[in-house]
């Protein structure tokens, strides 16, 4: 079975503080997906990243930086000097890539972490 | 026009009542899903499809029952609403593509809130 956890239910910060939004994740796959995606005050999903699980590189794009680690099972996004217009929940997702236990193609995502950014 | 296109948006019904919901995609994806957002709990599997033919449980199907009409339309119904299933409702779809399944990345609707009275 798959599951992410996602400990941080809500962060407040202040404008041009940098945060961090924890995603620990659990798979029995050996190749697997990680993403993240942003749901505004809209209510839309929006896609940010997908992350392979044989490729353990730091992403970073723009404000936006994501650690990939392995070792504890973990997909950290960071945005750098924050903004209001970050204001959003964020959802860590995890698919798998197993016909056979049902894994591949759906996502199984975390429960949320809403960030509250002020000025 | 967006890409997935969920109806209603918003629907309030009473206990007992048969409700459909529907979505839409002009992607030419071939697969579809239907997901549910509850606070607190995130986003939750409730069927999933690959294909016209194609229809699979995925984690909270009880209550929901789902249609693929075509490849471009899946809809959603509850055939006795009850209470506890008011919540935001989210169609998505994704490629089959030449990537490995897991990785396709899904492109969702703006959602339909559902209140169940």
């Amino acid at each position: 079975a798959q599951k992410v956890t996602q400990a941080q239910t809500e962060i407040s910060v202040v404008e041009k503080e940098d945060v961090t939004l924890d995603c620990v994740y659990e798979t029995r796959d050996t190749t697997y997906y990680l993403f993240w995606y942003k749901q505004p005050p809209s209510g839309e999903l929006v896609f940010l990243i997908r992350r392979n699980s044989f490729d353990e590189q730091n992403e970073i794009s723009g404000r936006y930086s994501w650690n990939f680690q392995k070792s504890t099972s973990s997909f950290n996004f960071t945005i750098t000097a924050s903004q209001v217009v970050d204001s959003a929940v964020y959802f860590c997702a995890l698919s798998g890539n197993s016909i056979n236990t049902g894994t591949a193609s759906k996502l199984t995502f975390g429960t949320g972490t809403r960030l509250q950014v002020t000025l | 026009d967006a890409d997935v296109t969920q109806t209603p948006r918003n629907r309030i019904t009473k206990t007992g009542k048969r409700i459909m919901l529907e979505c839409s995609q002009t992607k030419g994806h071939d697969r579809m899903y239907w997901y549910r957002q509850d606070p607190g709990l995130g986003l939750r599997l409730i069927y999933y499809s690959f294909d016209v033919k194609d229809i699979n449980k995925g984690e909270i199907s009880d209550g929901y029952s789902v249609s693929r009409q075509a490849q471009a339309k899946f809809s959603l119904s509850l055939e006795s609403a009850i209470p506890n299933q008011t919540a935001l409702y989210f169609c998505a779809t994704s490629e089959k593509g030449q990537l490995p399944s897991g990785a396709n990345v899904l492109t969702f609707g703006a959602g339909s809130r559902l209140t169940v009275l």
